[in-house]
C-alpha cells in the first residue's frame, strides 16, 4: 500500500522558517517525480514546487521562489521543503504529492502569524 | 500559465440523480506526446484530495464505475451518474500537459439537496 506522511508543520512567526518531510512507501520512490501542493483554510488547490527523480530539476511557482527549496533522499526515500522567510500567506496544508500515481499524504498545516 | 475554469462552483443534487461538472481549459490540454493530461479528485470534508479520473477518462483503482470522464482539447467534464451520500465533497479539474505549473480548477462544492 501507497503511504506518503508528512511531518514539521507547525505555527512560525512571519519570517521564520521550517523544514517540512514526507516520508513515502509501498512504491520506488526514486522512480518518480514528486511534488508539494498546498491548501490554504477554506480555499483551493495551489501546486507548489516538483524535484525530478535525481534531483537534476526543481521548479517552483513564482510566490514562493527563492524562499523555497525542495530536495529528496532517495535512499531513505523521502522527500522534504525547506521554507525561508514565511509569510501570512504561505499559511496552509501541505501536501506531499506522486502525481503521476495520484497519491497524496495527509498534509501538515503550517501557520505563519504573529 | 494555463487556466483552469470550473462550472457550476456550488452544485447542490437530489440523492440518486446525476450531476455533472464542467472543467475548461485557457489553452488545449493535448501534449506533445499525443496524451491529455486532465485529471479529477474528489476532496471529501476534512480529507485529502482523492485521485478518481487521470487521463480524461481513465478511473482510478477503487473508484466507483458511476464516476466517469469525458472530453477533449479545452472542454472536460466530470459525470456521476447516481449520486450517493458518500459523494459530498468538493471536485476539482487539474492540468498536467502544461507544466509548470500544473494548475488546478476552483473547485465545485457538491451538496445534496
Amino acid at each position: 500500500e501507497v503511504q506518503l506522511v508528512e511531518s514539521g508543520g507547525g505555527l512560525v512567526q512571519p519570517g521564520g522558517s521550517l523544514r517540512l518531510s514526507c516520508a513515502a512507501s509501498g512504491f520506488t520512490f526514486g522512480d518518480y517525480w514528486m511534488t508539494w501542493v498546498r491548501q490554504a483554510p477554506g480555499k483551493g488547490l495551489e501546486w507548489v514546487a516538483n524535484i525530478k527523480q535525481d534531483e537534476s530539476q526543481k521548479f517552483y511557482v513564482d510566490s514562493v521562489k527563492g524562499r523555497f527549496t525542495i530536495s529528496r533522499d532517495n535512499a531513505n526515500n523521502s522527500l522534504y521543503l525547506q521554507m525561508n522567510s514565511l509569510r501570512v500567506e504561505d499559511t496552509a496544508v501541505y501536501y506531499c504529492v506522486n502525481v503521476f500515481s495520484g497519491h497524496w499524504g495527509q498534509g501538515t498545516l503550517v501557520a505563519v502569524s504573529s | 500559465d494555463v487556466v483552469m475554469t470550473q462550472s457550476p462552483l456550488s452544485l447542490p443534487v437530489t440523492l440518486g440523480q446525476a450531476a455533472s461538472i464542467s472543467c475548461k481549459s485557457s489553452q488545449s490540454l493535448v501534449h506533445s506526446d499525443g496524451d491529455t493530461y486532465l485529471s479529477w479528485f474528489q476532496q471529501r470534508p476534512g480529507l485529502s484530495p482523492r485521485r478518481l479520473i487521470y487521463q480524461v477518462s481513465n478511473r482510478d483503482s477503487g473508484v466507483p464505475d458511476r464516476f466517469s470522464g469525458s472530453g477533449s482539447d479545452t472542454d472536460f467534464t466530470l459525470k456521476i451518474s447516481r449520486v450517493e451520500a458518500e459523494d459530498v465533497g468538493v471536485y476539482y479539474c487539474m492540468q498536467g500537459s502544461h507544466w509548470p505549473p500544473y494548475t488546478f480548477g476552483q473547485g465545485t462544492k457538491l451538496e445534496i439537496k
